[in-house]
């Protein structure tokens, strides 16, 4: 069982659609849990930091985290054509030394 | 703004022969940067922890004969792909660490580099 699971996709989905990106992980040493945007041929943005359980809302996204059930969430609200590309969930246990771990990355597409 | 740069953004070169990329941080000092590859639809892969002033940390099966990584600065990484192949041919991206007082830190990317081999 991989660490990260995520999946691949592609997900299509309308303008104006809400989005649901979804990680599942098997380490619950997992403390910190990233959100990342990729558009094609470009170095991954960081989009949504949290920390623990709970929720994180910045603009349209909104971060979930359950560590009871080992999965996290990434809500889009009103999405757009421009949100189109590959989100990657990471995360990494607590201390300030430990490796970031990456999902494969779920591929978006919002149709105009 | 941009955080990290990366140079070059392409690259083509003949097998066989070197080619070095470069990483920097613009923001802040980064003590630790990290090098990961990606193919094409696939996640990054850790390939090695770049720390300033010591010897780079490589992932398992990652030759460090053949990628070189020196931290020169506090804002400076090169990945230097040795005696480049085919198979060699992907997107280098670097990363970079902040850290805050209460022990947690955030990652960075720089904006890749393709380096394709023919």
């Amino acid at each position: 069982q991989k660490e990260v699971e995520q999946d691949p996709g592609p997900l299509s989905v309308p303008e104006g659609a809400i989005v649901s990106l979804n990680c599942t992980y098997s380490n619950s040493a997992f403390q910190y849990f990233m959100w990342y945007r990729q558009y094609s041929r470009k170095g991954p943005e960081l989009l949504m930091y949290t920390y623990s359980s709970g929720n994180k809302e910045d603009g349209r996204f909104t971060a979930q985290v359950d560590k009871s059930s080992k999965y996290i969430s990434l809500f889009i609200r009103d999405s757009q054509p421009s949100d189109s590309a590959t989100y990657l969930c990471a995360m990494r246990p607590g201390t300030s030394y430990d490796k970031v771990i990456f999902g494969p990355g779920t591929s978006l597409s919002v149709i105009p | 703004g941009a955080v990290v740069s990366q140079h070059p953004s392409w690259v083509i070169c003949k097998s066989g022969t070197s080619v070095k990329i470069e990483c920097r941080s613009l923001d802040f000092q980064a003590t630790t940067m990290f090098w990961y590859r990606q193919f094409p639809k696939q996640s990054l892969m850790l390939m090695a922890t770049s720390n300033e002033g010591s010897k780079a940390t490589y992932e398992q099966g990652v030759e460090k004969d053949k990628f070189l990584i020196n931290h020169a600065s506090l804002t400076l990484s090169t990945l230097t792909v040795t005696s480049a192949h085919p198979e060699d041919s992907s997107f280098y991206i670097c990363s970079v660490t902040r850290f805050y007082p209460v022990g947690s830190y955030e990652q960075y990317f720089g904006p890749g580099t393709r380096l394709t081999v023919t």
